[in-house]
């Protein structure tokens, strides 16, 4: 049983651009979610997919945006990267949308906007 | 907002010691709480979860204690080891399957 994978693990950008960041779900798992971890904080719900619609999104811009892909693997994307983005970018998957069966995160990709 | 505050933000504690970290929570509408660790490099990883008509839930060494009516939560972290040094998030979530809201976490030093 393979857990969830992130790619790439570090990157970094220039204020201004696009990022693609990419998850693969754990085997048997139909939701994936995404949360930002700024440095020294607790990570933060941007949204939610549950077989390829989202289902539900957290204070964040429409900037921010994902795609959830029938293998149930995932994107995040972000446009016009702020400063503030830099962070930890958390994927978690879990089985019908958590709950009971709990959310397994992978080590996530740490974006860094200079 | 803040739904969920956590304190201490770091606690440092001998080798077979007692870790405590509370929690307390603003949503009434949680019914599901889980403790997640977090080592550096790593993403967070669920380590004990109680639902509220539960006043206490121990696996282990790891304990959640909880008070529904102050809206409180705390885990203990019996015979603290030096391997349970890491960051400790406690979260709230509506079990109908929605998002995790996490605690600011506390990073934990186990001194052996």
């Amino acid at each position: 049983e393979t857990g969830v994978t992130q790619s790439p693990t570090h990157l970094i950008k220039t204020r201004g651009q696009q990022v693609t960041l990419r998850c693969s779900s754990q085997s048997g798992h139909n939701t994936v979610s995404w949360y930002q971890q700024a440095l020294g904080q607790g990570p933060q719900f941007i949204f939610q997919y549950y077989r390829e619609e989202e289902n539900g999104r957290g204070n964040f811009p429409p900037r921010f945006s994902g795609l959830q892909f029938p293998n149930y693997s995932s994107e995040l994307n972000v446009n016009a990267l702020e400063l503030d983005d830099s962070a930890l970018y958390l994927c978690a998957s879990s089985l019908n949308r958590g709950g009971v069966y709990g959310y397994t995160f992978g080590s996530g990709t740490r974006l860094t906007v200079v | 907002q803040q739904q969920v505050k956590q304190s201490p933000q770091s606690l440092i504690v001998q080798k077979g010691g007692i870790s405590i970290i509370n929690c307390a929570y603003e949503n009434t509408a949680f019914d599901y709480f889980p403790w997640y660790q977090q080592f550096p490099g790593k993403g967070p990883a669920l380590l004990i979860a109680i639902r509220p008509d539960v006043s206490e839930k121990k696996e282990g060494r790891f304990t959640i204690s909880f008070n529904k009516s102050a809206k409180q939560f705390s885990l203990h972290i019996m015979d603290s080891q030096p391997g349970d040094s890491a960051t400790y998030f406690c979260a709230g979530q509506k079990a109908a399957g929605n998002k995790l809201t996490f605690g600011g976490g506390t990073r934990v030093l186990v001194k052996p």
